[in-house]
């Protein structure tokens, strides 16, 4: 089984101020993917990434996959309230089942 | 589209009593899953379907049985629910070509079993 680690856990940051959150593993992955849930509510994907170095933007989200394609990282840029909630990230872990990290809870004080 | 719904939203159960949750996509998806999510647990599977009429166990089976009779519709039953099947359930489907890792979740059911 693959495992995905992500760091860090928490995350309590003021409205404005940017952050980063990060996505390892030991084993190299085809695609990763990056989920946004907010409280009370089922994950939604937010972008997938396939390609070792690739960079994707959303709004004020920059996804980032590492060369060897065994970790990956979210910048998020004057974070906002509406930021609040859970980062997931997750890959295949065969056989078209996924493996998911355990994610990153954040939240953004006004 | 509606994507994945799943009914209901909220579940107060008894020890030893059963019940069923549903799961429905209108996405013509063929894979289908069910997690329970459990605060420092993340995200573990239970049950998952790669087709209609087909289905297997993932992660933390036990307790539970899934029925996948209609390609759009994907069940996850509890016959005797326990204190530890006490968590939120969210139902996912995805496509099997192109990117089937990408995975569309329903709102999620809210299981207290007392």
């Amino acid at each position: 089984t693959q495992l995905l680690e992500q760091s860090p856990q928490f995350l309590s940051i003021q409205e404005g101020e940017n952050l980063t959150v990060y996505c390892n593993s030991s084993s190299v992955f085809s695609s990763l993917q990056w989920y946004r849930q907010e409280p009370g509510e089922g994950p939604v994907l937010l972008v997938t990434v396939v390609t070792g170095g690739e960079v994707k933007k959303l709004k004020r989200l920059t996804f980032q996959f590492g060369d060897a394609r065994k970790d990956s990282s979210l910048h998020i840029t004057a974070a906002q309230p509406g930021d609040t909630g859970l980062y997931l990230c997750a890959g295949p872990g065969g056989s078209y089942i996924p493996t998911f990290g355990r994610g990153t809870s954040l939240i953004v004080h006004p | 589209n509606a994507g994945v719904t799943q009914t209901p939203k909220f579940r107060v159960l008894k020890t030893g009593q059963s019940m069923t949750l549903l799961c429905a996509q209108d996405m013509n998806h063929e894979y289908m899953y069910w997690y329970r999510q459990d605060p420092g647990m993340g995200l573990r599977l239970i049950h998952y379907s790669v087709g209609e009429g087909t289905t297997a166990k993932g992660e933390v089976p036990d307790g539970y049985n899934v029925s996948r009779l209609k390609k759009q519709n994907f069940l996850l039953g509890l016959e005797s629910a326990a204190p530890s099947q006490t968590s939120v359930y969210f139902c996912a489907s995805s496509l099997t070509s192109g990117a089937p890792y990408e995975q569309y979740f329903g709102p999620g059911t809210r299981l207290t079993v007392t």
